[in-house]
């Protein structure tokens, strides 16, 4: 069974762009969550998607925004970059949202803002 | 709010030797803890889980945590470290409130460094 798969690996944007991210959960899955993993804040969440519907966010300005499509696929959006939202984007998939349920994480994004 | 605490960020142990990584926790009900891994440039990996039932849990691996609410402490061990452990690890905190789902909140993560 293929893992979690995120694309793209590594990016390069400038300050006051956008960027999109993408994550395709393990087959069968229907929750998708989104970490920010940096060297000073460690790894915090983003949001989590379940059938399409945001079902928790963390405490992320609303620049970060997340959408999951019918297939379970998600996106996730930052606008207007800041140098601050250089870090690893972790995806992570589980069957349900049940918190007694492992969390499976892709490889991550890595964007540096510049 | 729940929290973690990692107090070692690195730790350096010798092949063979046991490990002990610390993790205390604050959340007001019983948690739920895991252990995760991270080798560089890779996702994480869960190690283990604790949600109720016998405190002392078996992971992959070769990994045990122990659940101490006294101390509000789920430290992970291991008796004899191999090189390919060298990683980073995470202490997690998860609830399950309000009939939904919440994210987990992480610790800072323990470098563990490997010595031969």
């Amino acid at each position: 069974k293929a893992g979690v798969t995120q694309t793209p690996r590594y990016l390069i944007k400038t300050r006051g762009q956008q960027v999109t991210l993408s994550c395709s959960p393990i087959s069968g899955h229907r929750s998708v969550s989104w970490y920010q993993q940096t060297p000073g804040q460690g790894l915090q969440f983003l949001f989590e998607y379940f059938s399409e519907t945001q079902r928790n966010k963390g405490n992320f300005p609303g620049r970060f925004s997340g959408r999951q499509f019918s297939n379970s696929r998600s996106e996730m959006n930052v606008s207007t970059l800041e140098l601050g939202d250089s870090a690893l984007y972790l995806c992570a998939s589980r069957p349900t949202t049940a918190t007694t349920g492992e969390l499976f994480f892709g490889e991550g994004s890595r964007l540096t803002v510049l | 709010a729940q929290s973690v605490t990692q107090p070692d960020i690195h730790i350096t142990v010798s092949e063979g030797a046991s490990l002990e990584l610390r993790c205390n926790y604050s959340y007001g009900a019983t948690p739920y803890l895991f252990w995760y891994v991270q080798s560089p440039g890779q996702g994480l990996q869960l190690l283990l889980k604790y949600f109720s039932g016998d405190t002392l849990v078996q992971g992959i691996k070769g990994f045990e945590a122990e659940f101490k609410r006294s101390q509000s402490s789920f430290n992970l061990r291991k008796p004899s470290v191999h090189w390919s452990d060298a990683a980073e690890y995470f202490c997690a905190v998860g609830t399950n409130s309000g009939g939904g789902a919440d994210g987990l909140t992480f610790g800072k993560g323990t470098h563990l460094i490997i010595q031969p």
